[in-house]
């Protein structure tokens, strides 16, 4: 969905590096999300906020942070990078306001190999 | 939310009518069917959700059993750009996360 972008699309880096994943939207949306996809496997939960000054914990969220700079972006930073984050990273967004039944748009993805 | 069971895999004719079964038998009251595809790595797209009634949108219908036990997706007129893995969740209108499943890889063939 074009509302909601991720930056950068690949990357490339080595143990130990401090990455940053950056998600956009324009949809307006309140709530924001950070899931990542293994091979073969679904997707899952690594960090949630309702409103800016709300961050929650998902199933993974171990050696990962986040940080929600404003409504309309959420950033998740790897603080040193191992092979087993190698995985595509999936920022999503939703609304629960207004009658909304919470339907989550995603992003395109980022694609990260940690070497 | 209640677990979603679909087939790994089905093949459809372009231009055919492509249905795709989901059974969810736990489903709770509050709980919708939602429905969402992804082509190859690329971010999941949503496609429908309903709680009780069927539903229709510019892409796809949505039929859901009297009992709520089991839902149909239905996508009228398939292309190949059609061919994807489609994920039928169930979950509470106000939950955190979607969990995805295995899916139905979907082929569509020419």
């Amino acid at each position: 969905d074009a509302d909601v972008t991720q930056t950068p699309r690949n990357r490339i880096t080595k143990t130990g590096k401090r990455i940053m994943l950056e998600c956009s939207q324009t949809k307006g949306h309140d709530r924001m999300y950070w899931y990542r996809q293994d091979p073969g496997l679904g997707l899952r939960l690594i960090y949630y906020s309702f409103d800016v000054k709300d961050i929650n914990k998902g199933e993974i969220s171990d050696g990962y942070s986040v940080s929600r700079q404003a409504q309309a972006k959420f950033s998740l930073s790897l603080e040193s990078a191992i092979p087993n984050q190698t995985a595509l990273y999936f920022c999503a967004t939703s609304d629960l306001r207004f009658g909304g039944t919470d339907t989550q748009y995603f992003g395109p993805g980022t694609r990260l190999t940690v070497l | 939310d209640a677990k979603t069971t679909q087939p790994p895999s089905m093949d459809c004719a372009e231009g055919r009518a492509a249905n795709l079964p989901c059974n969810h038998s736990t489903i709770s009251g509050n709980e919708y069917v939602y429905w969402y595809r992804q082509i190859h790595s690329q971010g999941p797209q949503y496609i429908i959700h309903g709680l009780k009634n069927n539903e229709t949108n510019e892409m796809a219908s949505l039929i859901i059993t009297e009992d709520r036990k089991s839902s149909t997706l239905i996508l009228p007129h398939a292309t190949l750009r059609d061919t994807a893995v489609y994920y039928c969740i169930v979950r509470a209108a106000a939950g955190n996360k979607l969990t995805f499943g295995g899916g139905t890889r979907v082929l569509v063939k020419p």
